[in-house]
């Protein structure tokens, strides 16, 4: 069974903190990864990634996949009280391309 | 451009009785997706549509839910009876390609059952 683990579940930091979110997986016929960003609504589209050892970068925000250890960790750098939400991530894979998620990160971004 | 349409955003109603859900993915998206999302868990798919086909409906629970997409735009799904246990917010996404592509997802409709 594909399976996606996130840690941590949750985090508290203060403004300005640097944060790593990681996420594990394991899905036959690994097509890609994403990362969302979850507030009181839909999941925004942050990331996708499937070449390892690629950084995808956006403002504060970035991504690198490794896809030799099955993993990877989104960075947030300067963190803002906006940046509180619940961060996603998924993996594409198996016969019909299905997009597994994991439970998510929570992160609370303190003033 | 228009993003996914939801609705209802809320929806509240007592065990046994029926609801639906809509969607209007984004125009030109033939992928659709509904997606069933409990607390503090990632979004688990229910079933995923290639224009009007159902080509994944492997985790719906037929016994009870149902979903359609007549003429490869607009979808509903409905679930009926429901139960205590279907309380979740239920999310519709849409893709543009259906092995590669990024999901867009809609605000949701949450339900809760009484």
């Amino acid at each position: 069974e594909d399976k996606v683990v996130q840690s941590p579940l949750s985090l508290v930091v203060h403004e300005g903190d640097t944060v790593t979110l990681n996420c594990s997986y394991e899905v036959t016929n690994f097509r890609s990864l994403l990362w969302y960003k979850q507030e009181k609504k839909a999941p925004t589209f942050l990331f996708m990634l499937t070449s390892s050892g690629i950084e995808k970068k956006s403002g504060r925000l970035s991504s690198i996949l490794d896809k030799k250890e099955l993993f990877s960790i989104l960075n947030i750098t300067a963190t803002q009280t906006g940046d509180s939400a619940i961060y996603l991530c998924a993996a594409r894979g198996g016969s019909n391309y299905k997009l597994t998620f994991g439970k998510g990160t929570l992160l609370t971004v303190n003033p | 451009e228009a993003g996914v349409v939801q609705s209802p955003r809320y929806k509240i109603i007592e065990k046994k009785q029926p609801v639906a859900f809509w969607c209007n993915p984004i125009s030109g998206h033939n992928t659709l997706y509904w997606y069933l999302q409990n607390l503090g868990q990632g979004p688990e798919l229910l079933i995923r549509y290639e224009n009007e086909e159902a080509v994944d409906d492997s985790q719906l629970p037929k016994d009870r839910f149902s979903a359609e997409r007549l003429k490869g735009v607009d979808s509903t799904l409905k679930i009926q009876p429901a139960e205590l246990g279907d309380s979740a917010v239920y999310l519709c996404a849409s893709s543009g390609t259906f092995n590669t592509g990024e999901l867009f997802f809609g605000e949701g409709s949450r339900l809760t059952v009484l």
